[in-house]
């Protein structure tokens, strides 16, 4: 059974302080791993997609990386409107269906 | 914006009243699914659409069902609503091409009482 276990579950962070947020998973057949944002009474919002280890991605003051065992993202020098919950999610070999880690809510404070 | 809207976007309702969530879609996308959200769950699948008329059951699908009679349009009806039931309802679309990621509503927060 395809698992996500991202960590920690919630992380306070300075504005301009760096830090990352972890994604574990087991997963049968990855078809790709996806990483979402979302803010208070709206639905997630795609960021990345990663297909392979090694692979990296950025936008902005975050980057992505993946392994074969896990995926970090790393947000570079935050500012406050980078405060929001970040998802991670298997996208798995069956019609398409994702599996969702339970999220990290990031805070930056000014 | 992908162009997905929720309705309604909020309601109340009585334990045993069924209920329907509306999601309507202007992107012709193929793929539609339905997830629940709640805390220490996280998102959740109760159903997907693969097409007009073809759907599936997801992780949580007791108590739910779905109806897609045109590629715009995918309804969830809560059959008989209880209170574990009470939960924001996120539907989600999906292009039909390998590794396309999902976009979402903005949801439906449905409470039971």
């Amino acid at each position: 059974e395809d698992q996500v276990t991202q960590s920690p579950e919630a992380l306070r962070l300075q504005e301009g302080e760096s830090s990352s947020l972890n994604c574990s998973y087991t997963v049968s057949g990855l078809r790709g791993l996806f990483w979402y944002r979302q803010d208070p009474g709206k639905g997630p919002e795609f960021l990345f997609t990663l297909y392979s280890a090694g692979e990296e991605k950025e936008k902005e003051r975050l980057k992505a990386t993946l392994t074969k065992k896990e995926s970090f993202l790393h947000i570079t020098a935050p500012k406050p409107e980078d405060s929001a919950t970040y998802l991670c999610a298997l996208h798995n070999t069956n019609a398409g269906k994702s599996t969702f880690g339970d999220g990290t809510t990031l805070t930056v404070k000014p | 914006d992908a162009g997905i809207t929720q309705s309604p976007r909020h309601k109340v309702t009585e334990t045993g009243t069924p209920v329907t969530l509306r999601c309507h879609q202007t992107e012709n996308h193929r793929y539609m699914y339905w997830y629940r959200q709640d805390p220490g769950h996280g998102l959740r699948l109760i159903h997907y659409s693969y097409g007009v008329k073809d759907t599936d059951k997801g992780e949580v699908s007791d108590g739910y069902s779905v109806s897609r009679s045109k590629t715009e349009d995918f309804l969830l009806t809560l059959e008989s609503a209880t209170s574990s039931q009470t939960s924001v309802y996120f539907c989600a679309i999906r292009e039909d091409r390998d590794n396309s990621p999902l976009h979402f509503g903005n949801g439906t927060r449905l409470t039971v009482t």
